[in-house]
């Protein structure tokens, strides 16, 4: 069974911390994602990676940025939190270059910025 | 780029009927239209897709229709059951490029 896994599922942040949200892989999959998801608005992308130190942004991308060190591990990052960036946090990863293979979700992360 | 609308964003049935839940895209390169059940506090999961070379694609008691003309699929559950219930994301992409755009969600209730 293909596991996205992301290291927490909720967190609690205070404005201006910096927050590190991290997503393993264990499939050895090319493609990795991170989404926001927000009632009314379904999933939107911020970042992609099609390879190990390579990214490419998202429709959204603002205020975040991301890393990817290693090629099962990818990790979003809140230079500094605001209280608009409270969501919900999708990882995401597929296999190849193509656009037809199966595309894999983390079960989340719950990010409340106070 | 490409835009994908998704209709009705709230879906109530009763158990046993069938649901239906349409998605439109802009993009007539677009080549791969999937579609994604979210239960509650987990990530989506693909249920069934299909690629721009057939009209129909059928899994037990999902299917789902493309119209490439028209430029919209369906989704289509007959004989729904309460674990149906859950949100339900349409998306388009190009095989070239490869990133999934996103439906806003439907929400299906299933009364039982």
């Amino acid at each position: 069974d293909v596991k996205v896994t992301q290291s927490s599922r909720y967190l609690v942040k205070r404005t201006g911390e910096k927050v590190f949200l991290e997503c393993v892989q264990d499939m050895d999959h090319e493609n990795m994602f991170w989404y926001r998801q927000d009632p009314g608005l379904g999933l939107r992308l911020i970042y992609f990676s099609y390879d190990v130190k390579m990214k490419e942004k998202g429709d959204i991308p603002e205020g975040y940025s991301v890393s990817r060190e290693k090629k099962e591990r990818f990790s979003l990052i809140l230079e500094s939190a605001s209280t608009n960036q409270t969501s919900m946090y999708l990882c995401a990863s597929r296999p190849g270059t193509g656009g037809w293979e199966t595309q894999y979700f983390g079960p989340g992360t719950r990010l409340l910025v106070l | 780029g490409e835009n994908v609308e998704q209709h009705p964003s709230t879906l109530s049935v009763q158990e046993g009927d069938s649901a239906v839940i349409k998605c439109t895209y802009s993009d007539s390169a677009s080549n791969y239209f999937p579609w994604y059940k979210q239960e509650l506090g987990k990530g989506p999961q693909l249920i069934i897709d299909i690629r721009s070379n057939v009209g129909e694609k059928k899994d037990q008691r999902i299917a789902v229709t493309l119209n490439k003309t028209a430029k919209h699929f369906s989704l289509h559950i007959t004989e729904t059951q309460p674990e149906d219930s859950a949100v339900y994301f349409c998306a388009a992409s190009k095989r070239s490029q490869g990133n999934l755009i996103f439906g806003k969600g439907t929400k299906l209730s299933v009364k039982p």
